[in-house]
């Protein structure tokens, strides 16, 4: 079975620096691996996808991750935060089963952003 | 493309009370729903997985009589919390897989709260 670990539960950064993100799974299987962030009270947005290729994955807002098999870590990255980047933040991996792609979330990363 | 509707966004009942909650995707046919919850502060946990016309396959722990899972189409599923408890509060998410397509398109979630 497949399980996705955040280390950071919380993370405070000031807007306008540097953020990045962990996310480390565990799959047997090359891993389908997503990035979705959570404003309170509301769905999921897709931030971004690896299913296969470039290692380096570029999504919505100015968020980029990079694929490590030998590390087992899609992390998440962005040069330089702004306020409104403050959010929850998931990694999620999907396996294909029978029942179509199954996802496993991470705990989530709470992202706070000083001005 | 690709968007799924929750409706109602949020409701408040007594206990004891059944509420219905329905995921719609609106411009594709989903063939695969999925249905989360998430308590506060938490990750999403998949309670269970429904395929048009097949009974829906709950994981461990979910009570399949407690919440009852419909997909009478491809796209339209619905979830209805029977005899609600104040337990039951939380914020429920579904998703819609697109045949073909190795990702799940989130609904907004729903936000219940019984009394």
């Amino acid at each position: 079975a497949q399980s996705v670990t955040q280390p950071d539960i919380h993370i405070t950064v000031s807007e306008g620096a540097s953020l990045e993100l962990r996310c480390n799974y565990s799959y047997g299987a090359t891993p389908y691996l997503f990035w979705y962030v959570q404003s309170p009270g509301q769905g999921l947005q897709l931030l971004l996808k690896y299913f296969s290729g470039d290692t380096l994955v570029q999504g919505i807002k100015g968020f980029e991750a990079e694929f490590k098999r030998s590390q087992s870590s899609f992390n998440l990255r962005k040069p330089s935060v702004h306020w409104s980047d403050a959010a929850e933040y998931f990694c999620a991996v999907g396996a294909l089963d029978g029942a179509g792609n199954m996802l496993t979330f991470g705990g989530g990363t709470r992202l706070m952003v000083k001005p | 493309g690709a968007v799924v509707s929750q409706h109602p966004s949020w409701v408040i009942c007594k206990s004891g009370t059944s509420v219905k909650i329905e995921c719609r995707s609106l411009d594709f046919q989903a063939t695969t729903m999925f249905w989360y919850r998430q308590f506060p502060k938490q990750s999403l946990m998949l309670m269970a997985t429904s395929n048009e016309g097949s009974k829906a396959t709950y994981e461990q722990g979910v009570e399949k009589d407690k919440f009852l899972i419909n997909h009478a189409s491809l796209t339209l599923s619905t979830l209805t919390v029977t005899s609600a408890h104040p337990e039951d509060s939380s914020f429920y998410i579904c998703s819609a897989c697109r045949a073909g397509l190795n990702e799940q398109f989130f609904g907004p979630g729903t936000r219940l709260t019984v009394l």
